[in-house]
């Protein structure tokens, strides 16, 4: 099966700056790579996500980039803000007859004010 | 629309006990899935559905049983509680069809969390 590894565990950045979070995945069928934040207590949410035929996709301040032949995606977020602070968990999914979502294990970021 | 609606939101049992979470969606979503977090292990799958009629084991389902009761409602069962279930749990759901590209966005419930002493 799929196996998702994230790093780093935990990230402290300052307000500002940017924050990059990168996982890598096993299945090299898996086809579509979506980013969750989940504040605490709180569900987590999806804030973007990748397919693999694209290789960078931009929503304001967060980015993801894909590379296909490496096996690795990483969460880009710039402008780094206090409400940005959260657990981010990255997922790699096999499309295709049925949905099992492989989850990283988190990354769990400090934007210090 | 609520959602994804997950019940009840903490709990507490004691060993050998047992309970049932509930969970229902209001989306007509086709798949919906049970996972548990706990600290450091990220989301692990405990049992999905694919669709209403059909329940399939995850990563982790050794202690729990799932019921699809409908199309809106999946149930999770812990038959004989054991302090290592101690985790919060979430129920999710998604559109995914079996076509590619198709949404599969995950919609989460606001979580239960579970003690076992």
């Amino acid at each position: 099966g799929e196996n998702v590894e994230q790093h780093p565990s935990t990230l402290s950045v300052q307000e500002g700056d940017s924050a990059v979070i990168k996982c890598t995945y096993s299945d090299s069928a898996s086809n579509y790579f979506p980013w969750y934040k989940q504040e605490l207590g709180k569900r987590p949410q999806l804030i973007i996500d990748i397919r693999s035929n694209v290789g960078e996709k931009k929503d304001q301040r967060i980015a993801v980039t894909l590379n296909k032949t490496a096996k690795h995606f990483s969460l880009h977020i710039t402008e780094t803000q206090p409400e940005d602070s959260a657990v981010y968990f990255c997922a790699a999914i096999l499309s295709g007859g049925y949905q099992k979502v492989t989850f990283g294990t988190g990354t769990k970021l400090q934007v210090i004010p | 629309n609520a959602g994804v609606t997950q019940t009840p939101k903490f709990q507490v049992l004691k060993t050998g006990q047992s309970m049932t979470l509930q969970c229902a969606q209001d989306m007509n979503h086709n798949s919906m899935y049970w996972y548990r977090q706990d600290p450091g292990m990220g989301l692990r799958l405990i049992y999905y559905s694919a669709s209403e009629g059909t329940t399939d084991k995850g990563e982790v389902p050794n202690g729990y049983n799932v019921s699809r009761l409908n199309k809106r409602e999946f149930s999770l069962r812990l038959e004989s509680a054991a302090p290592s279930q101690t985790s919060v749990y979430f129920c999710a759901s998604s559109e995914y069809e079996t076509s590619p590209w198709a949404n599969e966005k995950l919609f989460f419930g606001s979580g239960t969390q579970l003690s076992v002493l």
